[in-house]
């Protein structure tokens, strides 16, 4: 069974500077795909940024980048020039390839809490 | 686009009421999934629908819960009789196969109930 585990349950950052979220997963499997979700306050879950586990280079959409590192099984979030809209709920979530044979289901970590401070 | 669609957006019931969810997917989005979120939690499956069909309600209390998804669209979630335990929010996402070998989910805002 695939496990997800985000061991900092809170953190926070000044608005302008780095912050770096982490995430640990364990599978036996080959084929799969990383995501990180937001939740702000108002509930709604969007998604952030995924990384397929085929691909070497790292995914990077505007001040959100990952570092995926598979053997280690660990796929940290970098969010850049943090901003106050960035408070929020960060989700890291694990799905099995569905070329892979076995579809499974997307499985969530229990969050990390950013607060981004001014 | 419009997103997934949920209603209500809260719901307060007595204990041993019945409530029930609705949910509606992006348009063309074949599979749709309930989710639960207790507080501080990450969502958890409860049911995965593909066009009609139920294919994973493994994780769904079916002595209390029952879904269903009328024509591959819309779905309905229920709770009859509601506990004081299933007081969380329940999300609903779609998706649909990409060529790229996942299907990345896409949130509704979720139904907040509060059972008393």
């Amino acid at each position: 069974a695939q496990t997800v585990t985000q061991s900092q349950p809170e953190m926070s950052v000044q608005e302008a500077e780095t912050v770096t979220l982490s995430c640990t997963y364990d599978t036996s499997e080959n084929n799969y795909y990383l995501f990180w979700y937001k939740q702000p306050p108002s509930r709604q879950m969007i998604l952030v940024i995924r990384q397929e586990a085929y691909k070497q280079q790292n995914a990077t959409e505007n001040r959100f980048s990952v570092n995926f590192q598979k053997a280690a099984k660990s796929f940290s979030l970098k969010i850049s020039d943090s901003q106050l809209g960035d408070t929020a709920m960060y989700f890291c979530a694990f799905h099995l390839s569905i070329y892979g044979g076995s579809q499974g289901n997307l499985i969530f970590g229990k969050g990390t809490k950013l607060s981004v401070k001014p | 686009e419009a997103g997934v669609v949920q209603s209500p957006r809260y719901k307060i019931i007595e204990k041993k009421q019945p409530v029930a969810f609705w949910c509606n997917p992006i348009s063309g989005h074949n599979t749709l999934y309930w989710y639960l979120q207790n507080l501080g939690q990450g969502p958890e499956l409860l049911i995965r629908y593909e066009n009609e069909e139920a294919v994973d309600d493994s994780q769904l209390p079916k002595d209390r819960f029952s879904a269903e998804r009328l024509k591959g669209v819309d779905s309905t979630l229920k709770i009859q009789p509601a506990e004081l335990g299933d007081s969380a929010v329940y999300l609903c996402a779609s998706s649909t196969r990409t060529s790229g070998g996942t299907d990345t989910q896409y949130f509704g805002p979720g139904t907040r109930l509060t059972v008393l």
